[in-house]
């Protein structure tokens, strides 16, 4: 295993602007999950995809959020119009079939909104 | 929403033992986590535990679950100084769906 990768580490943007990150799972993980970490707490759920359905969002996600995993390998998270109250780590994890209660997770995407 | 609460801090000496506590609300878990999170990396899986047993142990870790109490502990055995880092207690309901953390409790380690 290679691991989950983010991709990029970190992204500084300018309020408005849109911004989207990318996330790899571990291969031959079919579920994939994001969560947003702000400093001092810890990770919130997003959402997250089984295969290509994404199966579950959670209210913190905002219609200026949208999640993709178009072949049920790699996610996109795009951000449309970034608030400076979106700076904050995103983190991607992943899990396999016969083990869905571990999820493994990735270094994260550091976003600041100036 | 289900809530998940740890103390902020702990700060124990080189050689001694740590113990992080955890209380959660939600009665249903199934699933408890101990992540460790390191600066500016992600979240590393320590260890869990099903909510059927009491006891985990894993080397220098020992999971402590208090069902009826909702509580959660983790314990290390001859603290280092690379144990150091923010430890987060995580619960699932739903067999590995979304994970609900707790903020965290920062561990000092001191020489």
């Amino acid at each position: 295993d290679t691991g989950v990768s983010q991709d990029p580490r970190h992204k500084i943007t300018k309020r408005g602007q849109n911004v989207t990150f990318r996330c790899d799972p571990i291969s031959e993980h079919n579920r994939l999950y994001w969560y947003r970490q702000t400093l001092g707490q810890g990770p919130e759920f997003l959402t997250y995809f089984q295969n290509e359905a994404q199966l579950e969002k959670s209210r913190l996600l905002s219609d200026r959020f949208s999640a993709e995993r178009p072949k049920g390998s790699f996610s996109t998270l795009e951000i449309q119009r970034t608030e400076q109250g979106d700076s904050a780590m995103y983190l991607c994890a992943s899990s396999k079939p016969s083990h869905q209660e571990t999820q493994y997770f990735g270094p994260g995407t550091r976003l600041l909104v100036l | 929403g289900e809530d998940v609460e740890q103390s902020l801090f702990l700060s124990v000496r080189e050689g001694d033992s740590s113990v992080i506590n955890c209380t959660y609300t939600d009665s249903s878990s199934t699933y408890l986590y101990w992540y460790k999170q390191e600066p500016g990396a992600g979240l590393q899986l320590l260890t869990y535990i099903f909510s059927n047993m009491d006891m985990k142990q894993d080397q220098r870790l020992t999971v402590l679950l208090n069902k009826k109490d909702k509580h959660l502990s983790l314990r290390i055995a001859d603290t280092q100084t690379g144990d150091s880092a923010i430890y987060f207690c995580a619960e699932t309901a739903n067999y590995g769906q979304n994970f609900v953390f707790g903020p965290g409790t920062r561990l000092s380690v001191l020489p």
